[in-house]
């Protein structure tokens, strides 16, 4: 299944580095998705992209910048991080945005800040 | 803020064996609630989901029912078999115009065969 696929799925960075995040779907949708996924918390809503427009962004530093070049690709520029920005990210699309649609995961990046 | 709560955090049953879950949201307005399934190391994968104008859906040996005035629902998982291993993830989304889904904190379910 390659719906919607992400790239790298493993990132190790240093806090000083940048990094960047990316993630395509090949179904056709026009809302993307990045969401944090920590061990034992809910997954964190950190941004929604409608037709290349952000609609959402859920309080998230400002070192985590978002970037939506067209429907079907979406990146997350990584800046100056910290230990506890570890987790996996997954970016997600769906339909159109929205409300109550059926959300298409990637399988995610794991990335470690040391 | 909005949140749900999900429990129990782990489940171990045994194979054949029903299991539940489940979950307490706090708005009121909240109108939808889809479960997704994470298998170990891999994507979440929504399963079953429930609209708030409804108390019961089933899909197999999946059921969800809501209960909109004690403002809670439950996933119904019966005849479990080792592939329903997984965590899984209650969420709800609050209404507004924007697909904004709040998810619980998963349930590890283990399936002993």
């Amino acid at each position: 299944e390659t719906g919607v696929t992400q790239t790298p799925r493993h990132l190790v960075m240093g806090m000083t580095n940048k990094k960047s995040l990316k993630c395509e779907q090949h179904l056709g949708h026009n809302a993307m998705y990045w969401y944090k996924q920590s061990a034992k918390k809910p997954l964190e809503l950190m941004f929604v992209y409608s037709l290349e427009e952000r609609v959402e962004n859920n309080s998230v530093p400002s070192r985590f910048s978002p970037e939506c070049p067209n429907s079907s690709h979406l990146f997350l520029h990584l800046h100056t991080l910290q230990p506890e920005d570890s987790a996996l990210y997954l970016c997600a699309s769906s339909q159109d945005g929205s409300t109550n649609e059926k959300l298409f995961f990637g399988s995610g990046t794991q990335l470690s800040v040391l | 803020g909005e949140n749900v709560e999900q429990h129990p955090s782990t489940l171990s049953v045994q194979e054949g064996d029903s299991a539940v879950i489940k979950c307490t949201y706090s708005d009121s307005a909240s109108n939808y609630f889809p479960w997704y399934k994470q298998e170990l190391g891999k994507r979440p994968q929504l399963i079953i989901d429930i609209r708030s104008n409804v108390g019961e859906k089933k899909d197999q040996r999946i059921a969800v029912t809501l209960n909109k005035t004690a403002k809670h629902f439950s996933l119904h998982i019966t005849e479990t078999q080792p592939e329903d291993s997984a965590v899984y993830f209650c969420a709800e989304n609050y209404g507004g115009a924007t697909n904004k889904l709040i998810f619980g904190t998963g349930t590890l379910l283990a399936v002993q065969p």
